[in-house]
């Protein structure tokens, strides 16, 4: 149980054009889904946490216009990348939560390595 | 100062091995105390959750946590090269409500050899 897809895998863009990741989880209802930024042989970086129906809280530093987030269902949290330019090139990975509760465990998706030409 | 210390290696040990990783935290708030593991280019794989003091084991897996020292550990017993990944120490504060941030530690590199 508690499985998290990512779509696509990995993607190649020219850089000016936008990329859509989804995030899905198959078998529960996540209402919070949070997407990480990582770098090779760094930590994960988190970008923002969206719960379902409402706006995402973005980390500071993390520009609001250009990471587009849309967690428009329990299951489906999609993450935006306006305007790509090379140094958006990153690994983007999302987890999602079960509930908010003490016992809450987010479960990571597999990741989405992004290339930015 | 870093709210989590994690040293990130690499830490290399022969197959069979007992591995241990190790961190620190400075927020007394953290309740909650993941361990996840990281192959190349794939998500966190969620090993340990633990949230009282003392042990937990899974497997060839224990964790431990001393919330007076701040200090977490995973021991990995009889080391496989398939444990060969990186580990990530991850931990949260308390309460209801929304689902709560975690906090990363850098993570460690492990090797395991044959």
């Amino acid at each position: 149980g508690a499985v998290v897809s990512q779509h696509p895998s990995w993607v190649i863009c020219k850089s000016g054009t936008s990329v859509k990741i989804e995030c899905r989880s198959l078998d529960f209802q996540a209402t919070t889904m949070f997407w990480y930024r990582q770098f090779p042989k760094q930590s994960l970086m988190l970008m923002a946490t969206s719960n379902e129906g409402s706006k995402a809280t973005y980390e500071q530093g993390v520009e609001k216009d250009k990471f587009l987030i849309n967690h428009a269902s329990l299951t489906l949290s999609t993450l935006t990348v306006t305007s790509a330019h090379p140094e958006d090139s990153s690994f983007y990975i999302c987890s999602a939560s079960t509930s908010g509760g003490y016992t809450d465990t987010q479960y990571f998706g597999p990741g989405t390595r992004l290339t930015v030409l | 100062q870093k709210e989590v210390e994690q040293d990130p290696g690499p830490l290399s040990v022969p197959e069979g091995a007992i591995v241990s990783l190790n961190c620190t935290y400075s927020n007394s708030a953290f309740q909650y105390f993941m361990w996840y593991r990281q192959y190349s280019r794939k998500g966190p794989e969620l090993l340990m959750y633990t949230y009282s003091s003392g042990n937990k084991e899974d497997g060839r897996f224990t964790a431990q946590v001393d919330k007076s020292s701040k200090y977490i550990s995973l021991f990995i017993r009889d080391s496989q090269p398939s444990d060969s990944a990186t580990y990530l120490c991850a931990m949260k504060v308390g309460g209801t409500g929304s689902a709560r941030q975690l906090t990363f530690g850098s993570g460690t590199q492990l090797t395991v050899l044959p």
